[in-house]
C-alpha cells in the first residue's frame, strides 16, 4: 500500500484557471509534510513545510493546506511558468528519510 | 550560496561495470542523503549521512551499492557491478540539520545497458 498518494497524475490547465492537487497521506506520527516543484532535468526544489492540521502557507500563486489526512496544493491564476511535477513528501514517525508520492505533472497553457 | 552540485550529470555504463557517482552538498551542511527514482515509480530513499557517519542505510538495494563520505565533505556512491534495474535517477539531497528542508542536485542519470 502506497504511503503517500498524489492526484491526478497530470492536470493541465489554461492560464488562469485556478486549481488544486490532492496529496493523501497514511503514516502515522506525521513530523511534517513538504512540497517540492520539480522542473526536468533538474533535483527537486523545496517550496514548502506543513507540520500540523490546519496549518496553511503561501508563496506567490501557490498555498498549501493540511488536514490529518492530506493535504492540498492550491493554485491561483496560474501561469505557464508554474508547469512543471509537483512532489508531495512526508516525514514520520522517528526516521529522517522523506517518503515521496509520484508527482503530479501540471501543464499550463497560454 | 553554491547549490549540491553532482557528477557525472549522465552515465551509460554496461551490465557489470562499476560507475562512480559524486556529490557535493551545500557547504556547511552536515546532513547528506542520497535518493533515487527509477521509471515510473516515486522517489525513494537510500541512505543518509551525518558528517562522516552513516545514520541510516535501510534504502540500500544491496550489497552491490557502497557509499561513502570522506571527512564529512563529498559523498560518493559506488554500484558494482551494474544490474539493468539499477537504472534510473539518483539525486543527493542536504540539510543544514534534520529538521531542515533538503536541497536537491540535479540528479545523476544512470543508465545500464
Amino acid at each position: 500500500e502506497d504511503q503517500v498518494t498524489q492526484s491526478p497524475e497530470a492536470l493541465r490547465l489554461q492560464e488562469g484557471e485556478s486549481s488544486s492537487l490532492n496529496c493523501s497521506y497514511t503514516v502515522s506520527g506525521l513530523r511534517g509534510l513538504f512540497w517540492y516543484r520539480q522542473d526536468p532535468g533538474k533535483g527537486p526544489e523545496f517550496l514548502f513545510t506543513l507540520y500540523s492540521a490546519g496549518e496553511e502557507k503561501e508563496k506567490e500563486r501557490l498555498k498549501a493546506t493540511l488536514t490529518k489526512k492530506e493535504s492540498f496544493l492550491h493554485i491561483t491564476a496560474p501561469k505557464p511558468e508554474d508547469s512543471a511535477t509537483y512532489l508531495c513528501a512526508v516525514l514520520w514517525g522517528g526516521s529522517e528519510k522523506l517518503v515521496f508520492g509520484k508527482g503530479t505533472k501540471l501543464t499550463v497553457n497560454p | 550560496e553554491a547549490g549540491v552540485t553532482q557528477f557525472p550529470s549522465h552515465s551509460v555504463i554496461e551490465k557489470g561495470q562499476t560507475v562512480t557517482l559524486r556529490c557535493d552538498p551545500i557547504s556547511g551542511h552536515d546532513n547528506l542523503y542520497w535518493y533515487r527514482r527509477v521509471m515510473g515509480k516515486e522517489i525513494k530513499f537510500l541512505l543518509h549521512f551525518v558528517k562522516e557517519s552513516k545514520q541510516d542505510e535501510s534504502g540500500m538495494p544491496n550489497n552491490r551499492f557502497l557509499a561513502e563520505r570522506t571527512g564529512g565533505t563529498y559523498s560518493t556512491l559506488k554500484v558494482q557491478p551494474a544490474e539493468l534495474e539499477d537504472s534510473g535517477v539518483y539525486f543527493c539531497a542536504s540539510s543544514q540539520t534534520e529538521n531542515s528542508p533538503l536541497h536537491f542536485g540535479n540528479g545523476t542519470r544512470l543508465t545500464v545497458t
